[in-house]
């Protein structure tokens, strides 16, 4: 059925290096997703919302240049965390609308050392 | 004060009990959906409600627009059922998440 890949699901990398991180949609096209991130033991928050072929819409707070967002087609929408830090660890998941719901991407643990 | 509040945040039940978990929101909604987040962090859609109530399996989702209150219901828990169960209201096109609960299912 239709579903969200996300990948990687888990990362480890070194303060200052970028991490990307991919949500593909499966059978169905994708004109919007929207990239969340948790902390732990808190709620989802909304980043950003990605809309393919043009720019992202950020939620007041998010720094566009650190979380440049990616949606070149229908299908693939990606997340790039530049200059990655320790306090940008956290769980990182993307989810579009399908057939008047949501579905989401098994997310992407980020380990900033 | 958030928009979504969840209760109980945690909550510990032998198998076999009857289960519910409550949501109250303050916004002006289109649909309320009810999630399940497993250890992994993976995100499981499970209703999505904008009036009256909604069954599947052992799960029952119900909504009252008017006190702007959800509870979702699990019939028979099992552990497998363990997760943390999250309510989530559509306002504009975008989801406003409460906290969680955390479900613990004792065999």
């Amino acid at each position: 059925g239709a579903v969200v890949s996300q990948h990687p699901s888990w990362v480890i990398c070194k303060s200052g290096t970028s991490v990307k991180i991919e949500c593909r949609s499966l059978d169905f096209q994708a004109t919007t997703m929207f990239w969340y991130r948790q902390f732990p033991k808190q709620s989802l928050m909304l980043m950003a919302t990605s809309n393919e072929g043009s720019k992202a819409t950020y939620e007041q707070g998010v720094e566009k240049d650190k979380f440049l967002i990616n949606h070149a087609s229908l299908t693939l929408s990606t997340l790039t965390v530049t200059s990655a830090h320790p306090e940008d660890s956290s769980f990182y998941i993307c989810s579009a609308i399908l057939n008047y719901g949501y579905t989401f991407g098994s997310g992407t643990r980020l380990t900033v050392v | 004060k958030n928009e979504v509040e969840q209760s109980p945040q945690n909550l510990t039940a032998q198998e076999g009990e009857f289960i519910t978990i409550n949501c109250s929101y303050s916004v002006g909604i289109s649909a309320l959906h009810w999630l399940q987040q497993h250890p992994g962090g993976g995100i499981v859609s499970l209703f999505m409600l904008s009036s009256g109530k909604k069954k599947h399996g052992r799960l029952i989702a119900t909504i009252n627009i008017q006190e702007k209150h959800s509870s979702l219901h699990i019939t028979a828990s099992h552990p497998r059922d363990s997760a943390v169960y999250i309510c989530a209201v559509n306002g504009n096109e975008k989801l406003t998440f409460g906290t969680g609960t955390r479900l613990t299912i004792i065999p």
